[in-house]
């Protein structure tokens, strides 16, 4: 089944404290991309990535770093996470970075910062 | 930029009536649309875009969209809504010029479907 995937699914942590979150897609997707979601907000991108090796900043990037060593994975890490980063995460992938291309989104990760 | 609104926070329809989720948007280019639902604990799932073509797009679920040039407008509509349609709906819009991908999103409008 063609999917994205995140783990973990739910995550209670404290400041400070280093995570990761993962994420994969089975589709051979180029383009990959981290949102959060906020209650008022909507979806905002963290960051995202158009192949192996190549990421770039999205609208909030502060405090978050990603990497993309191989096309299907591209986790998100938090290196001393904060309470404001407590939030809702997604990750999504499409085809190409082409504007037509629809963004394929994994099930979330609810994240909460003590 | 390109943004988006999503006027109303919630819309609450009776089982089997019309249902009409209202989308705004701005960008400097030609727009890309694209509507998402997310039902309670799961990820966002694709409804249905506007590329290009006829203004009326058809989706998944029963749902359809028109996009509208004049107005700015891509409202997503149901002839019929079920009990089952209460979810989170989220607009989204793509600059055609828009070279690194970026999807905005409205801030969603959460719709209440009573039996």
């Amino acid at each position: 089944e063609a999917q994205v995937t995140q783990n973990p699914r739910y995550l209670i942590t404290v400041t400070g404290k280093k995570l990761t979150v993962t994420c994969s897609q089975n589709m051979n997707h180029e383009y990959m991309s981290w949102y959060r979601q906020d209650p008022g907000l909507g979806l905002r991108q963290i960051y995202y990535s158009m192949n192996v090796e190549v990421t770039d900043k999205g609208d909030v990037p502060e405090g978050y770093k990603v990497s993309r060593k191989e096309k299907r994975n591209f986790p998100l890490i938090l290196e001393s996470p904060s309470p404001n980063q407590t939030s809702l995460y997604f990750c999504a992938s499409s085809l190409s970075v082409q504007a037509t291309d629809t963004q394929y989104f994994g099930p979330g990760t609810r994240l909460t910062v003590l | 930029a390109q943004s988006v609104a999503q006027p109303e926070d919630q819309v609450n329809v009776a089982e089997g009536n019309p249902l009409t989720v209202k989308c705004t948007y701005s960008v400097s280019g030609n727009p890309y649309l694209f509507w998402y639902v997310q039902y309670p604990n799961r990820g966002l799932q694709f409804l249905l875009k506007y590329i290009t073509g006829d203004n009326l797009v058809k989706g998944s679920y029963g749902f359809e969209a028109e996009f509208n040039k004049s107005q700015t407008s891509f409202h997503l509509k149901k002839p019929s809504a079920l009990v089952s349609d209460s979810a989170l709906y989220f607009c989204a819009v793509r600059d055609m010029d828009d070279s690194w991908g970026k999807l905005q999103f409205g801030a969603g409008t959460q719709v209440v479907v009573t039996p």
